[in-house]
């Protein structure tokens, strides 16, 4: 599986943009790239996956560059119930065992 | 609402007590998982099931024994509990081309 680097935290002020980046410059052909997030003390949640196209749903955008090794996560209008710790895992469907990284700790300020 | 849903939520034991924490979804996943996540760390996994019928291990098996009881459920079992053992304990699931669906945890202290 394709290592990851992402920043260990950010801030970000309540109702702007967060863009959360993510380096995973030896991801393979066939990985996609998924986001969770893990607000404190609850189960990790899933945000969104892509291959190579952009993607969109109601919670977050993904853009991932032409090359595919790198990528970011967008949450259009931060919420203070949007702090958590963001991880970014590129792997294959067929793959079994993720390795959950550090991730990024992200801060929401009011 | 639909998901994956472990119990219970907390529990107490005592070094070399055995217990089992039961994990259901009701989503049709074939794939389900158990995690276990300590005080600042990241998950670990313990153990998974791809499919109805097979289990493998993970990264850390040592101390645990899981079965896959049917498509719903898959339960994972503490033979003598240690100190070692005190974490948080995740269920999860996946369906092909979906990400991972976790359940809220069990708190256990091993005392």
């Amino acid at each position: 599986d394709a290592k990851t680097t992402q920043p260990p935290s950010m801030d970000c002020a309540e109702g702007r943009a967060a863009n959360l980046p993510c380096n995973h410059s030896t991801i393979s052909g066939n990985e996609y790239v998924y986001w969770y997030r893990q607000i404190h003390s609850q189960g990790p949640q899933y945000i969104i996956h892509g291959l190579k196209n952009n993607e969109t749903n109601e919670m977050a955008s993904l853009i991932i560059t032409e090359d595919r090794k790198s990528s970011t996560l967008i949450l259009p209008h931060a919420t203070l119930r949007d702090t958590a710790v963001y991880y970014c895992i590129p792997t294959r469907d067929s793959n079994y065992q993720l390795i959950w990284g550090a991730g990024t700790k992200l801060i929401i300020k009011p | 609402n639909a998901g994956v849903t472990q119990t219970p939520k907390f529990q107490v034991l005592k070094t070399g007590q055995s217990m089992t924490l039961q994990c259901a979804q009701d989503m049709n996943h074939n794939s389900m998982y158990w995690y276990r996540q300590d005080p600042g760390m990241g998950l670990r996994l313990i153990y998974y099931s791809a499919s109805e019928g097979t289990t493998d291990k993970g990264e850390v098996p040592n101390g645990y024994n899981v079965s896959r009881l049917n498509k719903r459920e898959f339960s994972l079992r503490l033979e003598s509990a240690a100190p070692s053992q005190t974490s948080v304990y995740f269920c999860a699931s996946k369906g092909w081309g979906y990400g991972y669906t976790f359940g809220s945890g069990t708190r256990l202290t091993v005392v």
